[in-house]
Order: C-alpha cells, then structure tokens, then sequence
C-alpha cells in the first residue's frame, strides 16, 4: 500500500516558470489536500477537495491552482513561480468521515520547491 | 479565527527525562484535535486524534490528553529515537473534514 505519493521530491524553478507537483493516493480516500510548510509559520492549506469535481480554497491560495478529475489524483499547478513560492509542499488524503478509521488524515512525504 | 500555539518551540532531554509538550487552542467548535511527528526531511506521521475533553490515547512512551481549552504530549522514559517535531493541528465542525489548522510544531531532541 502505497500511501500518499508526491513527485518530485527536489525541484528548483525560475521566476514566472509553471510546473505541476503532482499527488496520488490509493486508499479510495475522498478528502485531498495541499499544505505548504514554512519556518515559523507552520503547516497551512493551500487549496483541498472533498471528492472529484469539487475543491475549494484554503488559507493561502493565491498563485496556485487545483483540479480534480479523479478520485485518486490531486495536482498542485504554480502558474507562474514566484520566489516567495519557495516552501514544502505536502498533500494529505483522508475519508471524510468521523471517528478514528474515517477520520485520519495522511500525508504524503512532502514536495521541496526552490524558486529563483 | 481558530488558532493553535504549541510550547516549548524546542525541547531538549536527556535520554529516560520524561515532559510533557503543550497544544493551546482557540477554536469555534472543536471537531478533533490530531497530533503529528515529523522526522527531518520527512511528511507528518499520524500519532492520535483527540475529540472530547478527558480523553486519552496512548503509543508506546507517549500519552495525549485533552481538556476544553488544551492538550497535552507526554513523553515518558523518551529514548533517542523519540527525537523528532511534534505537531498539534485542529479540526473545527461546519469545515472540511480536509481541513487542519496546525501549531508551530515543538522540536524535541532527547540526548543519549
């Protein structure tokens, strides 16, 4: 069981280049989610989705674009890269349900993104 | 705004030391309150989901606690390998089941 898989692990762009960071997951998980991680600042979501067709904004979305066409696949788009896009990203999937099973949510192992 | 704030920030033990790490929240309802373990260079590892106050869960050296207003990681006996960043984050009832709101993180480094 795979888990979470996020590519690429390393990538550095130039300002205003787009790329894709791409997310998988295989555990039939409705709830995806972008997060990226910054010193001092913590985990904050990016953009998430609650099944395929759906997402929705998070706190820092601006410069960032979701879609999702499958239930498996959740891709993060930069379209044009800029420096302060330097950041971890990580994605998370879960069931969207209460209790323990429903409830907990993974991640993957993370994205690293430098912008020049 | 739902807020969380984790102390320390950092932590340093002495191998068999036991401490307690501290999550403070501010939330409108709270739906659950998780508890991570991030290694270096690695994505966050589900410890515990918390969702009423007077709850407990424990896994091996460590013991979470919730009360109305904070939780509590308590690391008994830590050994080397229990060195790590832990991460509070909050699910709050009307959002997203995808949605966490997370602390800071506090970095615990336990020394043989």
């Amino acid at each position: 069981n795979a888990g979470v898989t996020q590519t690429p692990k390393f990538q550095v762009l130039k300002t205003g280049q787009s790329m894709t960071l791409q997310c998988a997951q295989d555990m039939n998980h409705e709830y995806m989610s972008w997060y990226r991680q910054d010193p001092g600042m913590g985990l904050r979501l990016i953009h998430y989705s609650v099944g395929a067709g759906i997402t929705d904004q998070g706190e820092v979305p601006n410069g960032y674009n979701v879609s999702r066409s499958t239930t498996e696949d959740f891709p993060l788009r930069l379209l044009s890269a800029a420096p302060s896009q330097t950041s971890v990203y990580f994605c998370a999937s879960s069931l969207g349900r209460g209790g323990d099973s429903g409830n907990t949510i993974y991640f993957g192992e993370g994205s690293w993104l430098t912008v020049v | 705004e739902d807020q969380v704030t984790q102390s320390p920030e950092a932590l340093r033990l002495q191998e068999g030391e036991s401490s307690s790490l501290n999550c403070s929240y501010t939330v409108s309802g709270l739906r659950g309150l998780f508890w991570y373990r991030q290694d270096p260079g690695k994505g966050p590892e589900f410890l515990f989901t918390l969702y009423s106050a007077g709850e407990e869960k424990e896994k091996e050296r460590l013991k979470a606690t919730l009360t109305k207003k904070e939780s509590f990681l308590h690391i008994t006996a830590p050994k080397p390998e229990d060195s790590a960043t832990y991460l509070c984050a909050v699910q709050v009832y009307g959002t997203s089941y995808g949605k966490l709101t997370f602390g800071q993180g506090t970095i615990l480094t336990v020394h043989p």
